[in-house]
């Protein structure tokens, strides 16, 4: 069955430094993909980033990037230059394989806090 | 920036009351998504929705839960019979395509409290 585990539940990081929120998943199927969205405490989810299973290159979107090592079964957040509204909730999540190819599977999360 | 909207943004019913969650997509859309998020917990899938008709749903979407596209711009969840655990925050998406780099962009959310 797919499964996404987050690890973190709380992790803590000083304005202007750089953050890693781990991230690992499980499933057997060859063609998946990951995401990452950012809760903040207004409660909406708002999209990061994405990579696909098939994709060479690890993903980028400005401040975000995603350390994605397949072998490894992992896909790690990397946010550079942390800012205090950075201070939310991060979720990663799957979609595709066996469990089904709409539906996004999401892990428990990991609580960032930014301190100035 | 188109986005999807939800309405209400936070709903109080009685116990085995019925409610209905709106939900209006991003316009050129194809598939239409309910998702739940007990307090403190994890997000979870419901259902899925395409061409009118339901494409995938969880165990959790029993026979107290339904959707409908009643026209061109709606998406809404049925809770016939609310029930105290379905107090949650149930959160509506919409996506362009299935495959490949096709986020789903999510509602602001409908935070559901049943006395």
């Amino acid at each position: 069955a797919q499964k996404i585990t987050q690890t973190q539940p709380g992790m803590f990081v000083q304005e202007k430094e750089a953050v890693t929120l781990d991230c690992t998943y499980d499933t057997s199927d060859p063609s998946y993909g990951l995401f990452w969205y950012k809760q903040p405490s207004s409660g909406e989810m708002i999209f990061l980033i994405y990579q696909g299973s098939y994709d060479q290159q690890n993903a980028t979107e400005g401040r975000y990037s995603l350390n994605f090592q397949k072998a490894r079964k992992s896909a790690n957040l990397v946010i550079s230059a942390s800012q205090l509204g950075d201070s939310a909730m991060y979720f990663c999540a799957m979609r595709g394989g066996t469990g089904g190819y709409n539906k996004l599977i999401f892990g428990a999360g990991t609580r960032l806090a930014v301190h100035p | 920036e188109p986005e999807v909207t939800q309405t209400p943004s936070h709903q109080v019913t009685q116990m085995g009351q019925e409610v209905i969650l709106r939900c209006v997509p991003i316009s050129n859309h194809l598939y239409f998504y309910w998702y739940r998020q007990i307090l403190g917990q994890k997000v979870e899938f419901l259902v899925s929705f395409y061409n009118n008709e339901i494409s995938e749903k969880s165990e959790i979407f029993d026979d107290q839960f339904s959707v409908e596209r009643p026209d061109g711009s709606n998406f809404t969840l049925k809770i016939r019979s609310t029930k105290l655990e379905d107090s949650a925050m149930y959160f509506c998406a919409s996506s362009l395509r299935l495959a490949g780099h096709n986020e789903q962009f999510f509602g602001p959310g409908t935070r559901l409290t049943v006395l």
